[in-house]
């Protein structure tokens, strides 16, 4: 079974210009979550899917970043315009379930260089 | 809210001896724990979690933690260090929504593990 996969795997852009990061779940997952780690500190909840469908989006910085799960399988998180700040390590993760204690399994980040 | 605190962002041992992470919690609810590690160019992997139970919870690699109530700890720990080992360790937390649904993870900073001969 595939597990979650992230493309790009790395990216470096300039500041001002867009970055669409994707990630692709574990098939039948209806939950998918972004995460974020900028260097040197915690990984930071941005936003949480179940299915097509943003069940909490509290932890989204600013309104440059928008992600959208369309038809609730595959997710985007699009950088627009990306500022310095913006770099990191953007996490994907899906779970099938959302009861106490369910595992969430990770992909393996995007890595994030704006300059 | 939630918080995760990791007592050292590096830690070095020698192979063979005891590898000890602290993680310390701080919850308004029952919390649910968990230890994710990270080798390099891979994603995070669940070690292991606590739910409900038993409060010494083994994990995959020979790892183990217990939670501890009265401390609000969950410290993760391996008898014996192998080379393998070395990567980065996250202690996490979630709660249960009033909705039945678990939150989302809350993490500490990550605990960087050296293992040296």
């Amino acid at each position: 079974e595939a597990g979650v996969t992230q493309f790009p795997s790395h990216s470096v852009i300039e500041k001002g210009q867009t970055v669409t990061l994707r990630c692709d779940p574990i098939s039948g997952h209806d939950n998918l979550y972004w995460y974020r780690r900028v260097m040197g500190k915690e990984i930071k909840f941005l936003l949480h899917f179940v299915k097509e469908s943003k069940q909490d989006e509290s932890g989204m910085p600013n309104n440059r970043f928008l992600a959208e799960r369309t038809g609730g399988t595959y997710s985007t998180l699009k950088v627009q315009p990306a500022e310095l700040e913006d770099s990191g390590v953007y996490f994907c993760a899906s779970s099938q379930e959302t009861g106490a204690g369910t595992e969430a399994f990770f992909g393996q980040g995007t890595r994030l260089t704006v300059v | 809210a939630q918080s995760v605190t990791q007592l050292g962002s590096h830690v070095s041992v020698s192979e063979g001896a005891l590898v000890l992470l602290r993680c310390n919690y701080s919850s308004s609810v029952p919390p649910y724990l968990f230890w994710y590690v990270q080798y390099p160019n891979q994603g995070l992997q669940l070690l292991l979690k606590y739910t409900t139970g038993a409060t010494l919870v083994k994990g995959i690699n020979g790892f183990e933690a217990e939670f501890k109530k009265s401390e609000t700890s969950f410290h993760l720990t391996k008898p014996s260090a192998h080379m393998s080992d070395a990567a980065e360790y996250f202690c996490a937390v979630s709660d249960l929504l009033r909705t039945g649904t678990a939150s989302k993870l809350t993490f500490g900073t990550g605990t960087r593990l050296q293992v040296t001969l």
